[in-house]
């Protein structure tokens, strides 16, 4: 089973339209959460981190379910600038120390 | 905050040849940093993870002694993959943390690696 499970998409989805992601994670002990989004042959850039209690910056709420080991992204409002890759990550947990990444969910903002 | 800069940001080079990424954290110490790898259409695979003074501890399946990597100072890491082939072409990034595990990777702008 993978560690990080996403949908690759890609997600076509009107400008204005509101779209959610999920993501699935095996390990139970990890510890640490994160949306990231890449733009094409970019870096990885921080989007935002994920609690429990759910956080909102903006246009984009996350949220985390530790009991179904679940992460959730929503994006209200879409500009065609939210178009990107959408990265699941996941941190720590039985020693590990770096991220681990989903394959990524491809969004695309269209006109 | 939080700027990582990475070069050089494109290589091109003959199998062979040995090449060095410099990963500098500009605004922050980085108490960790770390290097990843990513290939075409796949996720960023992480290679190791550096702590400022120790040795790196690398990902099970990494070479060592291929890719080197040197993390002197806590603002400064680099990897130097060895002789390298044309299988190592690949996209390289690092990334550069200040604090534990719950805080935030910030990743560099990335090495697109080359070997003819």
């Amino acid at each position: 089973r993978k560690e990080v499970e996403q949908d690759p998409g890609p997600f076509n989805v009107p400008e204005g339209a509101t779209v959610a992601f999920n993501c699935t994670y095996s390990n139970s002990a990890s510890q640490s959460f994160f949306w990231y989004r890449q733009d094409c042959r970019k870096e990885p850039k921080l989007l935002m981190s994920v609690y429990s209690s759910g956080n909102e910056d903006g246009r984009f709420t996350a949220q985390l379910n530790r009991a179904s080991q679940y992460i959730s992204l929503l994006i209200r409002d879409s500009k065609l600038s939210d178009s990107a890759t959408y990265l699941c990550v996941v941190n720590g947990g039985g020693g590990a120390d770096g991220l681990t990444f989903g394959k990524g969910t491809h969004l695309i903002i269209q006109p | 905050g939080a700027v990582v800069s990475q070069h050089p940001s494109r290589v091109i080079c003959k199998s062979g040849t040995s090449v060095k990424i410099e990963c500098r954290s500009l605004d922050f110490q980085a108490t960790t940093m770390f290097w990843y790898r990513q290939f075409p259409k796949q996720s960023l695979m992480l290679m190791a993870t550096s702590n400022e003074g120790s040795k790196a501890t690398y990902e099970q399946g990494v070479e060592k002694d291929k890719f080197l990597i040197n993390h002197a100072s806590l603002t400064l890491s680099t990897l130097t993959v060895t002789s390298a082939h044309p299988e190592d072409s690949s996209f390289y990034i690092c990334s550069a943390r200040d604090g534990g595990a719950a805080q935030p990777q910030h990743f560099g702008d990335g090495t697109r690696l080359s070997i003819l």
